[in-house]
């Protein structure tokens, strides 16, 4: 049985450019949300994602986005890359109980 | 303000020294309380998720238990394959489904 599975593992964008994660989430799980996980600290909560639409949204700026597909698969889109956004992306998705996240290995983000 | 807090930082044990890993929380209306281990790079992955005051989990040497102010992480003769960051989180509140992580303690234990 899969996991939650990311892509791409790494990457290295440029300041100002656009960037977009992928997660396709475990088998049965519907909801998805997404993670910032800079380097020594904990997670950090972005968005969630059910029924294709954001249920909740954490304190981070416009220039995140995201979306969920009819198969429960998610993106998140950053625009205007900034050097702080460099950390490591996690995507947690969990089934309809809603107890308790599965997470990816996480999409290694490099600004430079 | 949601807080959630983990003591100590960092963590150096000897194999078979046992000891615990603290996680205190401020919140309003726990939901849940969750503790993951984090090996380098990689994403958190679940050890267990306490409810209610006095609930108790154990799974191998780890147990995890929880108070109405903290819960405790106790590693009972941990070996070197133990060695990992340990993350508490915790859901409060109603209508919401945002995670609080505390920052997490790097546990190393020596062969």
């Amino acid at each position: 049985d899969a996991g939650v599975t990311q892509s791409p593992t790494h990457l290295i964008k440029t300041r100002g450019q656009q960037v977009t994660l992928r997660c396709s989430p475990k088998s049965g799980h519907d909801t998805v949300s997404w993670y910032q996980q800079a380097l020594g600290q904990g997670p950090q909560f972005i968005f969630q994602y059910y029924e294709e639409e954001e249920r909740q949204r954490g304190n981070f700026p416009d220039r995140f986005s995201g979306h969920q597909f009819p198969n429960y698969s998610s993106e998140l889109n950053v625009n205007a890359l900034l050097l702080g956004d460099s950390a490591l992306y996690l995507c947690a998705s969990s089934p309809p109980s809603l107890t308790g996240y599965t997470f990816g290995s996480g999409t290694r983000l490099t600004v430079v | 303000e949601d807080q959630v807090t983990q003591s100590p930082e960092a963590l150096r044990l000897q194999e078979g020294e046992s000891s615990s890993l603290n996680c205190s929380y401020t919140v309003s209306g726990l939901r849940g309380l969750f503790w993951y281990r984090q090996d380098p790079g990689k994403g958190p992955e679940f050890l267990f998720t306490l409810y209610s005051a006095g609930e108790e989990k154990e799974k191998e040497r780890l147990k995890a238990t929880l108070t109405k102010k903290e819960s405790f992480l106790h590693i009972t003769a941990p070996k070197p394959e133990d060695s990992a960051t340990y993350l508490c989180a915790v859901q409060a509140g109603t209508g919401t489904y945002k995670y609080i992580f505390g920052t997490g303690t790097r546990l190393k234990v020596l062969a």
